[in-house]
């Protein structure tokens, strides 16, 4: 079974262009997940989508971020303009169901690493 | 605010040794705690999982202890191999909620 699967795996922009990152999540997963993780802090939760419709997006730092899952598929995270605080890696992640202590855990992608110079 | 923490940034170890990475969570109603691995160029990958109504849970090779009292969980990686070089993240979830909290991440060394 194909685990989460992110695209790009790097990148690399100057600063005020745009990047668009995409997720494919575990096959039946409809819980999908956006964290990211800035140089030398924390994993930190950007925002959750339940099939198409996004549960939470709390966690996204401004405007300029745009999260999309069309379709309940494949989810895309678009940052417009990209600004040099935004480089890091961002995660994906997916679960059948939301994680709770029955033990529904969540599983992370390899990661997009973006670099913004 | 809520918030998951590791005492030691960088732990180094024999190889074959016993590794523990401590971890220390703030929300008492955290009920569910799980650790990650996560290699170079790698995402987070899950290790081990524990309860709130558990104080122990063994794993291949790992062990991870809840101490509710002082809010406080470690990993115990039995004689630590090469490739347990990684950094590990602790996370905690609360009960109906979607999301981890996670700590900054110990990275494990194992010396040959």
């Amino acid at each position: 079974e194909a685990g989460v699967t992110q695209f790009p795996s790097h990148s690399v922009i100057e600063k005020g262009q745009t990047v668009t990152l995409r997720c494919d999540p575990i096959s039946g997963h409809d819980n999908l997940y956006w964290y990211r993780r800035v140089m030398g802090k924390e994993i930190k939760f950007l925002l959750h989508f339940v099939k198409e419709s996004k549960q939470d997006e709390s966690g996204m730092p401004n405007n300029r971020f745009l999260a999309e899952r069309t379709g309940g598929t494949y989810s895309t995270l678009k940052v417009q303009p990209a600004e040099l605080e935004d480089s890091g890696v961002y995660f994906c992640a997916s679960s059948q169901q939301p994680p709770d202590s029955s033990g529904n855990t969540i599983y992370f992608g390899e990661g997009s690493w973006l670099t913004v110079v | 605010g809520e918030s998951v923490g590791l005492h030691l940034p960088t732990l180094s170890v024999q190889e074959g040794d016993n590794s523990i990475i401590n971890c220390a969570y703030s929300n008492s109603a955290s009920d569910y705690f799980i650790w990650y691995k996560q290699e170079s160029g790698k995402g987070p990958q899950f290790i081990i999982d524990i309860r709130s109504n558990m104080d122990k849970r063994q794993g291949q090779r790992v062990t991870v202890l809840l101490n509710k009292t002082v809010k406080h969980l470690s990993l115990q990686i039995a004689a630590t191999q090469p490739g347990d070089s990684a950094v590990y993240f602790c996370a905690e979830n609360k009960g109906g909620a979607y999301k981890y909290i996670f700590g900054t991440g110990t990275r494990l060394k194992v010396l040959a």
